[in-house]
């Protein structure tokens, strides 16, 4: 399918354990994202990537580690989870500038640490 | 720094009622701006963007118009439906031409009632 895909869509999981979140997108953009949504917060950047093996930190990047070895993939790890990581996580991906500047969003994984 | 200030929700209208969200926003030069939707259980999409002073953006009958002078984006629609019924994000980004990460508000919940 065409687009931008994340998996698992629903997941639940320990306290300590380590969790990895997947993001697939076919448009081979340049750049992708991860954000975590939470009430009263929005939207807020975890990480970024600008292109394979070129990733950076965002606004809460704190708990959590990407790789991006493939252009069309970019996953999210929590090494440790920990209650306060229950959040849903949207990838997203987009061009690069000068185009104009829109990102493209992924469905969403809700994940919930026990 | 840059920031983006939504008016707080929910939004709770009749159909064909007249709806504004209040967008405000402090940056440095000349950013681009966007509102994105989110309906129940989705990601994000792109409703409607602008990039320069003066310069409105519309879509789906929604419209909103760059102000400068104001620093505002606000977003309306003069008959609502229910399906208009999501969560609506404005969101700053780079100047055109220039790369950079969006910076999110928080979000207003709007509900349409029949």
């Amino acid at each position: 399918d065409a687009g931008i895909t994340q998996s698992p869509r629903y997941k639940i999981t320990e306290t300590g354990r380590q969790v990895t979140l997947m993001c697939h997108q076919t448009w081979s953009h340049s750049y992708m994202f991860w954000y975590r949504q939470d009430l009263g917060h929005g939207l807020r950047l975890i990480y970024y990537s600008a292109a394979a093996d070129i990733t950076d930190k965002g606004e809460v990047p704190d708990g959590y580690v990407v790789s991006r070895s493939k252009t069309e993939n970019f996953p999210l790890t929590l090494e440790s989870a920990t209650r306060s990581q229950t959040s849903v996580y949207f990838c997203a991906s987009s061009e690069p500038a000068p185009l104009p500047y829109e990102q493209y969003f992924g469905p969403g994984t809700r994940l919930t640490v026990t | 720094g840059n920031s983006v200030t939504q008016m707080e929700g929910p939004v709770t209208l009749s159909e064909e009622a007249f709806l504004t969200i209040n967008c405000t926003y402090t940056a440095t030069g000349y950013p681009s701006l966007f509102w994105y939707v989110q309906y129940p259980g989705e990601g994000l999409q792109l409703l409607l963007k602008a990039t320069k002073a003066d310069d409105k953006g519309s879509n789906k009958g929604f419209e909103a118009t760059y102000r400068k002078e104001t620093t505002s984006f606000h977003l309306e629609k003069g008959s609502v439906q229910v399906s208009d019924s999501a969560v609506y994000f404005c969101a700053l980004g780079p100047t055109i031409g220039s790369q950079g990460n969006l910076i999110f508000g928080k979000g207003t919940k709007l509900s349409v009632k029949p």
